[in-house]
C-alpha cells in the first residue's frame, strides 16, 4: 500500500459527460501529480501541484484541469468527455517540490467512456 | 520523438534466465532516472533508481545509466515467475515530474 488513496477505482461515464477523480496524497506529501495511462500511450503526464499551486504541466487537454486544495487533497476534472478518454488515471505524491523525489503511485482510477 | 523511448515487447523468459530490459531518452535535462514495475491492475512501484551515470546494484536487480548515449538499462538475474510485471522507465529532471516511457511487458515462465 503505497499510502495514495485515489476514488472511484472505477467509473463509467457516456461521451460529452464530465467526471471528478479524486486523489488524497501520503501524509505529509505536498506534491501532487495527475498521470494518465492509456495502452497506445504509455503513462502521460498531465500535470503537477505543490502546496497548492501547480507546478508543471504535461499533456493535458483543455478539457481537463485539476487543483489541490488546502488539506492537499487534489482533484482532477474531465469534462465534454470523449471515447479516447477511456484510460486509468493515476495519482502521485512526493515530499518534494522537485528534484529527484521517488513517486508514490495509487492504484488508479479506471474511466470507461461509452 | 518521444522523451523516452521504450521497447514494449511483450519478453517471455524462462525463469532463472538473466533479463535486459532497455529505454533511450532525448531530454539532455533529466538528471536522474526510475525503474518502475507495475503489476496488473495496480499503480506502478518504484524499484530502482539511479542518479546521474553509473551502476545500480539492488539484489538481483542491476540498473544502469549511460548519459553519454542517452541509454538506460536494467537487469533482473535469476528471473522468477514473480518478477512478471510491466516495467517502467522514467526520466526526471528540475520539475520533478517524471516522463515515462511505454513500458516492457515480461514474462517469466516457470
Amino acid at each position: 500500500d503505497s499510502g495514495v488513496t485515489q476514488t472511484p477505482k472505477h467509473l463509467i461515464t457516456a461521451t460529452g459527460q464530465r467526471v471528478t477523480l479524486r486523489c488524497s496524497p501520503r501524509s505529509g506529501d505536498l506534491s501532487v501529480y495527475w498521470y494518465q495511462q492509456s495502452l497506445d500511450q504509455g503513462l502521460q503526464f498531465l500535470i503537477q501541484y505543490y502546496n497548492g499551486e501547480e507546478r508543471a504541466k504535461g499533456n493535458i487537454l483543455e478539457r481537463f484541469s485539476a487543483q489541490q486544495f488546502p488539506d492537499l487533497h487534489s482533484e482532477l476534472n474531465l469534462s465534454s468527455l470523449e471515447l479516447g478518454d477511456s484510460a486509468l488515471y493515476f495519482c502521485a505524491s512526493s515530499g518534494l517540490a522537485g528534484v529527484g523525489g521517488e513517486l508514490f503511485f495509487g492504484e488508479g482510477s479506471r474511466l470507461t467512456v461509452l | 520523438q518521444k522523451e523516452v523511448e521504450q521497447d514494449p515487447g511483450p519478453l517471455s523468459v524462462p525463469e532463472g534466465a538473466i533479463v535486459s530490459l532497455n529505454c533511450t531518452y532525448s531530454n539532455s535535462a533529466f538528471q536522474y532516472f526510475m525503474w518502475y514495475r507495475q503489476y496488473s491492475r495496480k499503480g506502478p512501484e518504484l524499484l530502482m533508481y539511479t542518479y546521474s551515470s553509473g551502476n545500480k546494484e539492488d539484489g538481483r536487480f542491476t540498473a544502469q545509466v549511460d548519459k553519454s548515449s542517452k541509454y538506460i538499462s536494467l537487469f533482473i538475474r535469476d528471473s522468477q515467475p514473480s518478477d512478471s510485471a510491466t516495467y517502467l522507465c522514467a526520466g526526471g529532471g528540475s520539475q520533478g515530474n517524471l516522463i515515462f516511457g511505454k513500458g516492457t511487458k515480461l514474462s517469466v515462465k516457470p
